[in-house]
């Protein structure tokens, strides 16, 4: 088990839906991040947040939106999804945005019908 | 474009073989290289790189930066079942003075068998 808490760990939703995803650490780090995984593929960063401020969106679609509500918390809010956004979403903390390593978390696995 | 290339893609070895994985990278504003281990979930911190020949191990692994050449190794002695996975290798930067971003390699796919 890892110190990043992410739930669900599995989701299956459909087009229309609106679900969450959420992620926690008490590591006490003021950095935390939202990675998607395609199969066989590495990590793409979508988000970074630094003190609870969205400092890094990398042009990431408006039906994912992250939210931030404490130092501990991270969700990513999804809605009208597309099949080609199922994937696995990890999520990840570090100290502060400028320190590393990241420590990630197991990650949601999501579906989409 | 900043690219981070790892080789070989895929790797089969014996238990007890030594192996030895490959990351370079040409990321502008460069401030570390770090190396995961990615089994069915979580990438698992290896280790972190930020001064060129110093080498970092633990246990029966150990990793080395040249800055200068830009590449990094991972060495695994006495391989092990358990030591099959993906590795990833991803470099830290600040792209223009902001938070760092980690730009992962496509991962070597290492496959230990009895």
């Amino acid at each position: 088990d890892t110190e990043v808490t992410q739930t669900p760990k599995h989701l299956v939703m459909g087009m229309t839906n609106k679900k969450s995803l959420k992620c926690e650490q008490h590591m006490g780090h003021r950095a935390m991040y939202w990675y998607k995984q395609k199969a066989k593929k590495p990590p793409e960063l979508m988000f970074v947040y630094s003190y609870e401020k969205l400092s890094i969106n990398e042009s990431v679609p408006s039906r994912f939106s992250p939210e931030c509500p404490n130092s501990s918390l991270l969700n990513l809010h999804l809605h009208a999804l597309q099949p080609e956004d199922s994937a696995l979403y990890l999520c990840a903390s570090s100290q502060d945005d400028r320190g590393l390593p990241q420590h990630f978390g197991d990650g949601t696995r999501l579906s989409i019908l | 474009e900043d690219k981070v290339v790892q080789s070989p893609l895929s790797l089969v070895v014996h238990e007890g073989d030594t192996v030895t994985l490959n990351c370079s990278y040409e990321v502008t504003n460069f401030r570390s290289l770090l190396w995961y281990k990615q089994e069915k979930k979580a990438p698992t911190f290896l280790f972190m790189l930020t001064s060129s020949g110093i080498e970092k191990k633990s246990g029966r692994l150990s990793s080395i930066l040249d800055k200068k050449e830009l590449f990094s190794i991972l060495n695994i002695t006495a391989t092990q079942t358990g030591d099959s996975a993906v590795y990833l290798c991803a470099v830290g930067y600040p792209p223009q003075g902001g938070s760092e971003k980690l730009v992962f390699g496509k991962g070597t796919k290492l496959t230990v068998n009895p």
